[in-house]
């Protein structure tokens, strides 16, 4: 039972580049999310799909779009890395909605971006 | 989204000693409170969770309560161990924002 899947593990790249980061779910959860962990600020929100087509902004949405592939697969772009973007990022998912949820978020391990 | 405060932000206790996380919460319609562990190079991982139609759970040597009234919930750890090590996340639902507020969480270290 694999979860929540990210790709890649690891990453560095220059200012200005673009990339996906790509997450995938088998647990056949409706909702899923995007957040980022810094140092001392906990997790934060960036973005989350309560279904396929569907997204809404988090807490810090600027600098990143998404896409709701599937229900499966939620990926997170990144149009043009600044270093402020160096972070962990985290997918997560879970049952029903993500609006005044009640059910527990599945995370994956993470995906460390530097941006150089 | 809603504030989640959560004391300390590190914490060391001896092994079989007892350790406390304490979060507070602003939202009086919360209704969900998780707690997460993660270990390094991990992601955070569910160990515990409550809702407000109870005031306590246990499973085995963790706990949590949770105080409605001054809106404030607390996970336990009894009989320590090393592996216990790793940051631990609070976290509560909100019907004035989205999915979870996280606390900004408590590294614990539990010394042989």
């Amino acid at each position: 039972n694999a979860g929540v899947t990210q790709t890649p593990k690891f990453q560095v790249l220059k200012t200005g580049q673009s990339m996906t980061l790509q997450c995938a779910q088998d647990m056949n959860h409706n909702s899923m999310y995007w957040y980022r962990q810094d140092p001392g600020m906990g997790l934060r929100l960036i973005y989350y799909s309560a279904s396929e087509g569907t997204t809404d902004k988090g807490e810090v949405p600027n600098g990143y779009n998404v896409s709701r592939l599937n229900k499966r697969e939620f990926s997170l772009r990144l149009e043009s890395a600044a270093p402020s973007q160096t972070s962990v990022y985290f997918c997560a998912s879970s049952e029903g909605s993500p609006y005044y949820s009640n059910q527990p978020q599945h995370f994956g391990d993470g995906t460390r971006l530097s941006i150089l | 989204g809603e504030n989640v405060e959560q004391h300390p932000s590190t914490l060391s206790v001896q092994e079989g000693d007892s350790a406390v996380i304490k979060c507070t919460y602003s939202d009086s319609a919360s209704n969900y409170f998780p707690w997460y562990k993660q270990e390094l190079g991990k992601g955070p991982q569910l160990i515990i969770d409550i809702r407000s139609n109870v005031g306590e759970k246990k499973d085995q040597r963790i706990a949590v309560t949770l105080n409605k009234t001054a809106k404030h919930f607390s996970l336990h750890i009894t009989e320590t161990q090393p592996e216990d090590s790793a940051v631990y996340f609070c976290a509560a639902n909100s019907n004035s924002g989205y999915a979870l507020n996280f606390g900004k969480g408590t590294s614990l270290l539990v010394t042989p």
